[in-house]
C-alpha cells in the first residue's frame, strides 16, 4: 500500500503570499492518478487539481499541480482570504484504491 | 447539475450497524463508480469502499473488509454504505464521492452524513 505523507502540517502565511504545498509518495504514483482536494470547515472536500496538474472546472490559476513519481507539490500563487482550509493530496492505485495524505492546514499568519 | 445527496445523521450504540446512502441525480447513475470515505473529529480523509455501478463490482479498504458492505440499487440511483459492529471510534462524518473518470479523481461529493456512536 502505497503511503502518502504531506508536509508541513500547518503553513502560516498571510494573503497575498505563496503557498508551497508538499506530498511525497511511499513508491512511484503515475501523474495521472495523483489529485488534490481543498476542505473548509462543516465542509465536504473539494476537487482542486487531477493528473497532478490538471485544474478542475471552476478552480482558478493561482492553484498549480506539478510533480512525478515520488514527489509532487501543490502551490497557490498568491493566497486569497478564501484559500485558507486544508488540503489533501491523493492517489488512486490498483483493485482499484484511493490513499490520502493527512493534510497541510493552510491558517492565516 | 451533478447531485449526491446523502442520508440523515444516525446515533448508535456500539455493536449495532447504520446504513447510509447516497442518491445520486443530474448524470447517467451507471457511467460512474461511487465510494464512501470517512473522516473522524478533526482528522484526515480514510477511504472504506468502492462500487462500480454498472457491473457491482466492489472493492473495500482492508481496514474495513469485515465489517462494510457496499450496495447499488440502480432503479433509483443509490448507494449504501453499511457498517456492522460499530465501536466509538467509528463516530466520523461519511462521505459519498462520484469516480470522475479515468485517475481515480473523485469530482463530486455528497453533503456528509455524521454517524455517533455511544452508548
Amino acid at each position: 500500500e502505497i503511503v502518502l505523507t504531506q508536509s508541513p502540517g500547518t503553513l502560516s502565511l498571510s494573503p497575498g503570499e505563496r503557498a508551497t504545498l508538499s506530498c511525497r509518495a511511499s513508491q512511484s504514483v503515475s501523474t495521472s492518478h495523483l489529485g488534490w482536494y481543498q476542505q473548509k470547515p462543516g465542509q465536504a472536500p473539494r476537487l482542486l487539481i487531477y493528473g497532478t496538474s490538471r485544474r478542475a472546472t471552476g478552480i482558478p490559476d493561482r492553484f498549480s499541480g506539478s510533480g512525478s513519481e515520488t514527489d509532487f507539490t501543490l502551490t497557490i500563487s498568491r493566497l486569497e482570504p478564501e484559500d485558507f482550509a486544508v488540503y489533501y493530496c491523493q492517489q488512486y492505485g490498483r483493485s482499484p484504491s484511493w490513499t490520502f495524505g493527512q493534510g497541510t492546514k493552510v491558517e492565516i499568519k | 447539475q451533478v447531485q449526491l445527496l446523502q442520508s440523515g445523521a444516525e446515533v448508535k450504540k456500539p455493536g449495532a450497524s447504520v446504513k447510509v446512502s447516497c442518491k445520486a441525480s443530474g448524470y447517467t447513475f451507471s457511467s460512474y463508480g461511487l465510494l464512501w470515505v470517512r473522516q473522524a473529529p478533526g482528522q484526515g480523509l480514510e477511504w472504506m469502499g468502492w462500487i462500480n455501478t454498472d457491473n457491482g463490482n466492489r472493492n473495500y479498504g482492508q481496514k474495513f473488509q469485515s465489517r462494510v458492505t457496499i450496495t447499488t440499487d440502480t432503479s433509483t440511483g443509490t448507494v449504501h454504505m453499511e457498517l456492522r459492529s460499530l465501536r466509538s471510534d467509528d463516530t466520523a462524518m461519511y462521505y459519498c464521492a462520484r469516480v470522475g473518470g479515468l485517475g481515480g479523481t473523485l469530482d463530486y461529493w455528497g453533503q456528509g452524513t455524521l454517524v455517533t456512536v455511544s452508548s
